[in-house]
């Protein structure tokens, strides 16, 4: 079983809708962050949460750290949202960063 | 654009070379971490350079090596290429402050490795 598991695997949404992607992790943590992929590879860091909850313009996320899960929303999503977006953890007292599979959005027009 | 810059952006290889792969950090950057993302995977934890000294280590082999020069810049050496080290190669650059948690990782573009 992996460390860091996203759900869904996939996800299909119409411009406008409320998406949340959820991360659920099974080690002790530091920091948990949230990052998106396009297309070709290049990553972009969203969030890092050790507690609570960011936000960022239509982007939302939360952490509960005695259930070892986060999730992440985007409000009136947009088909520029389209992109994988991978949970990434740091195991307490490591440099190493654990990632989840991602989750792949595609918002149609 | 996050000021890290990685070359060169695709290699076609085959079994049994070698190559090396090359990292500019952001300015400032003391700290590199590499990653190798198979297709449809995750990125996995390869190592991590600090100050010019590896500073932790996933589970590869020790033919994936690196370096890390006093500018900071980095490069990823992996020998005697095998047909699974086909993947997308990504380096992070980060300024952790005192405590790790609070670091933020800067990912380059990448780089996409075929093994023939």
């Amino acid at each position: 079983k992996n460390e860091v598991e996203q759900s869904p695997q996939n996800l299909t949404a119409q411009e406008g809708e409320f998406i949340t992607i959820n991360c659920s992790y099974s080690v002790g943590i530091s920091a948990l962050h949230w990052l998106q992929q396009h297309p070709g590879g290049g990553i972009v860091s969203l969030f890092m949460l050790s507690s609570g909850k960011k936000k960022h313009g239509r982007l939302i996320a939360t952490i509960n750290i005695q259930e070892k899960h986060s999730s992440l929303h985007i409000t009136a999503s947009h088909p520029r949202d389209s992109a994988v977006y991978i949970c990434a953890v740091r195991k307490g007292g490591s440099e190493k960063l654990v990632f989840g599979k991602g989750t792949k959005l595609t918002v149609n027009p | 654009e996050t000021g890290v810059t990685q070359s060169p952006t695709h290699l076609i290889k085959t079994r049994g070379q070698q190559v090396t792969l090359r990292c500019s950090s952001q300015s400032g950057h003391n700290t590199v971490s590499w990653y190798q993302q198979a297709l449809g995977q995750g990125p996995q934890f390869i190592f991590q350079y600090y100050r010019e000294e590896e500073n932790g280590r996933g589970n590869f082999p020790p033919r994936f090596s690196g370096l890390q020069f006093p500018n900071y810049s980095s490069e990823l050496n992996v020998n005697a290429l095998e047909l699974d080290d086909s993947a997308l190669y990504l380096c992070a650059s980060s300024l952790p402050s005192l405590h790790t948690s609070t670091d933020t990782q800067y990912f380059g573009p990448g780089t996409r490795l075929t093994v023939l």
